[in-house]
């Protein structure tokens, strides 16, 4: 299947700063990409859609400057948690959806997740 | 409503029992229907992928999707202790750019 990369695979910060995740199509083109928020034992909870070249596309309830995203290739996209608070550490974790066969079906295509832990 | 129910579980079986796991939906636009398995503190990993109705089999997995009936199936052959993990559900259709719709999950233990 098609292989998504996320990095750091987790992070310790002090409250106030800014952290950010990248994520990765390693062998396909993403044109889609989007994040989740996951909390233990619960499940994933969509924070926004990432469409290359564009404004990504937030859910209710998420905020846009607190959550930067961009996706300015299609292999890439990334999310910033800015001057990030103990509220803000969870697991996020992307995924990626491209184009062409498979990944063009709806098929979704996840990273490995990132753990952030503020301070 | 949701539009994707899944009981969280947790669902404990012994080696070799035969896993049901299972979620219902409501919209009928969903045409793709995808079973993820994640371990803890992973990310989700695709198991099976199934469009519109009728069986799929991978090896001790198998998939099932009755679109009339608005009710997907993956069932686990021999299970093992390697199967224990927390297993999610997952559709779209061509309706809403795609956009995906998880279930809750449902936690497995398989106890040797």
């Amino acid at each position: 299947g098609a292989v998504v990369s996320q990095h750091p695979s987790w992070v310790i910060c002090k409250s106030g700063t800014s952290v950010k995740i990248e994520c990765r199509s390693l062998d396909f083109q993403a044109t889609t990409m989007f994040w989740y928020r996951q909390f233990p034992k619960q499940s994933l909870m969509l924070m926004a859609t990432s469409n290359e070249g564009s404004k990504a596309t937030y859910e209710q309830g998420v905020e846009k400057d607190k959550f930067l995203i961009n996706h300015a290739s299609l292999t890439l996209s990334t999310l910033t948690v800015t001057s990030a608070h103990p509220e803000d550490s969870s697991f996020y974790i992307c995924s990626a959806r491209g184009q062409g066969g498979r990944t063009n079906t709806g098929e979704l295509f996840f990273g490995e997740g990132s753990r952030l832990t503020v301070l | 409503q949701k539009e994707v129910e899944q009981d969280p579980g947790p669902l404990s079986v012994p080696e070799g029992a035969i896993v049901s796991l299972n979620c219902t939906y409501s919209n009928s636009a969903f045409q793709y229907f995808m079973w993820y398995r994640q371990y803890s503190r992973k990310g989700p990993e695709l198991l099976m992928y199934t469009y519109s109705s009728g069986n799929k089999e991978d090896g001790r997995f198998t998939a099932q999707v009755d679109k009339s009936s608005k009710y997907i199936s993956l069932f686990i052959r021999d299970s093992q202790p390697s199967d224990s993990a927390t297993y999610l559900c997952a559709m779209s259709g061509n309706t809403g750019g795609f956009k995906t719709i998880f279930g809750a999950g449902t936690r497995l233990f398989v106890k040797a």
